[in-house]
């Protein structure tokens, strides 16, 4: 069995600052780890997804994640955030790429000016 | 530019009608899921196929059916709505990675 949970269901931050969102995932099999967008009134976009290999993956926007096995961990980062990055994120978790995909509740991200 | 579209941005239901909820993608994906969203608890899988020849209930199946019979269309049917499937519903299909829709938010009155 799968399971993500995201730590924080709201994150604040000032514009420039860093964000940071924590994602820490359960997985009898090696993950297979995404990162969503969704806006207001919106579907999800994918902002980047690690499958196998280089363990520091680059998204759009300026966002990252590294995967830590270790720790179980594939936390979100931009060094910069910017008004329009307001949004709710979730992390999400498969078994292979094209999978279900297992969510987390989401942590909604306010950039306050 | 890759598409999923859901047939209607907002619909209004009373209970005990039986509503549709139809999905389509251009990519000639083989895989296609209906989610649900809710507040506070993320999305949470109701019905996915593999193939057209395949349907898999998810997480929450439970009042849900599906319906799969062209590989491009994949439609999530509320035998007998109720208050409590009031909702935002979201379908994806997906390759290598997931692409959604734009999302349904139901109203069960």
């Amino acid at each position: 069995a799968q399971s993500v949970t995201q730590l924080g269901s709201h994150v604040s931050v000032s514009e420039g600052a860093l964000v940071l969102l924590r994602c820490n995932y359960s997985s009898s099999v090696p993950p297979y780890l995404f990162w969503y967008v969704q806006y207001p009134n919106q579907g999800l976009q994918l902002l980047l997804k690690y499958t196998t290999g280089a363990t520091l993956v680059k998204g759009i926007n300026g966002f990252e994640a590294e995967f830590k096995k270790s720790e179980t961990s594939f936390h979100l980062t931009k060094p910069s955030a910017h008004m329009s990055d307001a949004a709710e994120y979730f992390c999400a978790v498969s078994e292979n790429s094209g999978y279900a995909l297992n969510f987390g509740k989401g942590t909604s991200l306010l950039v306050t000016p | 530019d890759v598409k999923v579209t859901q047939s209607s941005r907002y619909l209004v239901k009373r209970t005990g009608e039986k509503v549709f909820l139809e999905c389509v993608q251009d990519m000639d994906h083989e895989n296609m899921f209906w989610y649900r969203q809710d507040p506070g608890l993320g999305l949470r899988l109701i019905y996915f196929s593999y193939d057209v020849k395949m349907k898999e209930k998810g997480d929450i199946p439970e009042g849900y059916s599906v319906s799969r019979e062209k590989k491009e269309r994949f439609s999530l049917i509320l035998e007998s709505a109720s208050t409590n499937q009031t909702s935002m519903y979201l379908c994806a299909s997906s390759f290598d990675q997931a692409f959604f829709g734009q999302g349904t938010r139901l109203t069960v009155v």
